[in-house]
């Protein structure tokens, strides 16, 4: 399996809500992320995770709760958000965040998320 | 700071014309250097990147330390190479990957 699985594809809801995005890769990488990707724009990191462990946080705001319960998973807990947050969340995965060639990312095809 | 810039929001051209995509980044160390696309409705994934120095789908990219830029280059365009580009650096620690803006290729038949 050489690919990067993200559930659900669309996710539809409301500001008091709590909701999770899930990722699962099989492909032994030990790194994962977060990306948010808006319309016509890149993607921007927001978490990274090194070994099940949170080792990047870009400032992201606390409605975001990232979790890696285990090498192959990664969630993201959405709480309270606001329509802004708005936008496909992508999860990737690469080797290791500190081998050469830790560029070469593999990306889920995101979970594009409205928030009303 | 690491900055991708790519200055073409837009490019278009047709079938069997030459097309370069400009990217050209700021980086204090060594950088990695990559070419990630995105066609209509896959995911994002990886072109090619500088260290294999290889020719993927027909692309090209030569990193020029000198003058910081790292184009895209293709000798015939296709139709099917239409899709969203982005150039990205990633620094010593690997764990950033800087995205350019992207750039949105169109060919024409």
């Amino acid at each position: 399996d050489t690919e990067v699985t993200q559930t659900p594809k669309h996710l539809v809801m409301g500001m008091t809500n709590k909701k999770s995005l899930k990722c699962e890769q099989h492909m032994g990488h030990r790194a994962m992320y977060w990306y948010k990707q808006k319309a016509k724009k890149p993607p921007e990191l927001m978490f990274v995770y090194s070994y099940e462990k949170l080792s990047i946080n870009e400032s992201v705001p606390s409605r975001f709760s990232p979790e890696c319960p285990n090498s192959s998973l990664l969630n993201l807990h959405l709480h309270a958000l606001q329509p802004e947050d708005s936008a496909l969340y992508l999860c990737a995965s690469s080797h290791h965040v500190r081998t050469p060639n830790t560029g070469e990312l593999f990306f889920g095809e995101g979970s594009r998320l409205t928030v009303l | 700071a690491q900055r991708v810039t790519q200055p073409e929001k837009l490019l278009s051209v047709f079938k069997g014309a030459p097309v370069e995509l400009k990217c050209n980044y700021s980086y204090s160390g060594s950088p990695e250097l990559f070419w990630y696309v995105q066609y209509s409705r896959q995911r994002l994934q990886l072109l090619l990147r500088h260290i294999s120095r290889e020719s993927i789908k027909g692309f090209t990219a030569d990193l020029n330390k000198g003058e910081t830029s790292f184009h895209l280059k293709k000798p015939f365009a296709q139709e099917e190479d239409s899709a969203m580009y982005y150039c990205a650096l990633s620094g010593i620690s690997g764990s950033r990957l800087t995205f350019g803006e992207g750039t949105q290729l169109t060919v024409n038949p």
